[in-house]
């Protein structure tokens, strides 16, 4: 069964305590691997897509990976702002359609 | 901002009731996605329009109904509301029918159904 796990569902870290995100998935044939970053009351916004693995991609103060099993967000030096729901989805080569994880909620103490 | 516009923003009704949600996409967008956020759920798929046309299925009830006008706005319909149909209704435009190698989805803020 096609399936994108997200671990761990919470995390709280201090300002500027560096810490990764992980998402887990198993599809029979990845097409891309897509973060999105969730707002309470707002609809998730795109991150960044990843297509194979070894691929690295940054913005700001995250870096998303990819493996053949996995995706990691890495979160380095968070500031209160980067507290969110952080969203993996995967597409998959049959019928490109999203399959996407529960979450993690991101919670950055000042 | 998005450019994806859902309206209304919050829903109350009764159980047994008919709603209607709206969306209209960003401005070139073809594609609209309907989705269904709940606590213990996360984000569930329920139905794709691409230009006018019903394109994927996910997890929609029978109960619920969606369609994409001319004008390429969407309406989801729910009917004979339960109170597990409380939840977060989101409407998603892309450019294109799939979500291929350069297709990100473009979400709206969202409708919140409180069934009653």
């Amino acid at each position: 069964e096609d399936q994108v796990t997200q671990s761990p569902e919470a995390l709280r870290l201090q300002e500027g305590e560096s810490s990764s995100l992980n998402c887990s998935y198993t599809v029979s044939g990845l097409r891309g691997l897509f973060w999105y970053r969730q707002d309470p009351g707002k609809g998730p916004e795109f991150l960044f897509t990843l297509y194979s693995a070894g691929e690295e991609k940054e913005k700001e103060r995250l870096k998303a990976t990819l493996t053949k099993k996995e995706s990691f967000l890495h979160i380095t030096a968070p500031k209160p702002e980067d507290s969110a729901t952080y969203l993996c989805a995967a597409a998959m080569d049959s019928n490109y359609q999203l399959i996407w994880g529960a979450g993690t909620k991101l919670i950055i103490k000042p | 901002d998005s450019g994806v516009t859902q309206t209304p923003k919050h829903l109350i009704t009764a159980t047994g009731q008919r709603v209607t949600l709206r969306c209209s996409p960003r401005s070139g967008d073809l594609s609209v996605y309907w989705y269904q956020q709940s606590l213990d759920q996360g984000l569930q798929f329920l139905i794709q329009y691409y230009n006018g046309e019903e394109r994927a299925k996910g997890n929609i009830l029978e109960r619920f109904s969606a369609q994409q006008f001319p004008d390429l706005h969407s309406e989801l319909n729910l009917s004979s509301l339960e109170l597990g149909d409380s939840a977060l209704y989101f409407c998603a435009s892309s450019v294109g029918d799939r979500t291929s190698r350069n297709e990100k989805l473009f979400f709206g803020s969202g409708t919140q159904l409180s069934v009653l």
